[in-house]
């Protein structure tokens, strides 16, 4: 069965301060990954995706995300965090070929502090 | 990005009423919507997939009965809760996916059954 799992329900970090929201999946055959940022009463927004190529790929705002298949992980970066970047992040799986839901990990709020 | 539109934001309603959610692809057509629902603090959770001229496909242990979908165009589908009650209350978001294999959200309609 397809899984997501975000191990932190809160990540804290400075401005300025790199950051990293942490994701890793279970499916099988290839996996089309994604990260999504919701702001409060708002629905998701979509940062970016891997579906194949290169493992580092970049979105919106200033973040990019690292796919690793030995490690089955798919973490969120941006080298410098700002204020703005506050809100709670979604990684999702799908997997490949006719299937089409999205399964969500439980979310992460990313906190950063002036 | 391809832009879906949900109405309303929010909503109040009288338990025992019933209250429709729309869900409306602006710039492209959709043959598929999905709609979740969130509970506070907590992941999305997948209540069905609305095929456009079909019946939806709902997830185990969503009530069809209860959680009417009607995708009756390409560009448009809804979401009614018959006879609501205050365990309804909650998050709902609809998505759609473009050309790709991204998908994108609406708003949310933050329902609130008194």
């Amino acid at each position: 069965a397809q899984s997501v799992a975000q191990p932190e329900d809160q990540v804290n970090v400075a401005e300025g301060n790199p950051l990293t929201v942490k994701c890793t999946y279970s499916v099988s055959g290839n996996p089309y990954l994604f990260w999504y940022v919701q702001y409060p009463n708002r629905g998701l927004q979509f940062l970016l995706k891997y579906i194949t190529g290169d493992n580092l790929v970049k979105g919106s705002y200033g973040f990019e995300a690292e796919f690793n298949k030995s490690q089955t992980s798919f973490h969120l970066k941006k080298p410098s965090a700002l204020v703005s970047d506050s809100a709670l992040y979604f990684c999702a799986v799908r997997a490949g070929g006719a299937t089409n839901k999205l399964i969500f990990g439980t979310g992460t709020l990313l906190a950063v502090q002036p | 990005g391809a832009v879906v539109s949900q109405h309303p934001s929010w909503v109040i309603c009288k338990s025992g009423t019933s209250v429709k959610i729309e869900c409306r692809s602006l710039d492209f057509q959709a043959t598929t919507m999905f709609w979740y629902r969130q509970f506070p603090k907590q992941s999305l959770m997948l209540m069905a997939t609305s095929n456009e001229g079909s019946k939806a496909t709902y997830e185990q242990g969503v009530e069809k009965d209860k959680f009417l979908i009607n995708h009756a165009s390409l560009t448009l589908s809804t979401l009614t809760v018959t006879s609501a009650h205050p365990e309804d209350s909650s998050f709902y978001i609809c998505s759609a996916r473009f050309s790709g294999v991204e998908a994108f959200f609406g708003q949310g309609t933050r329902l609130t059954v008194v």
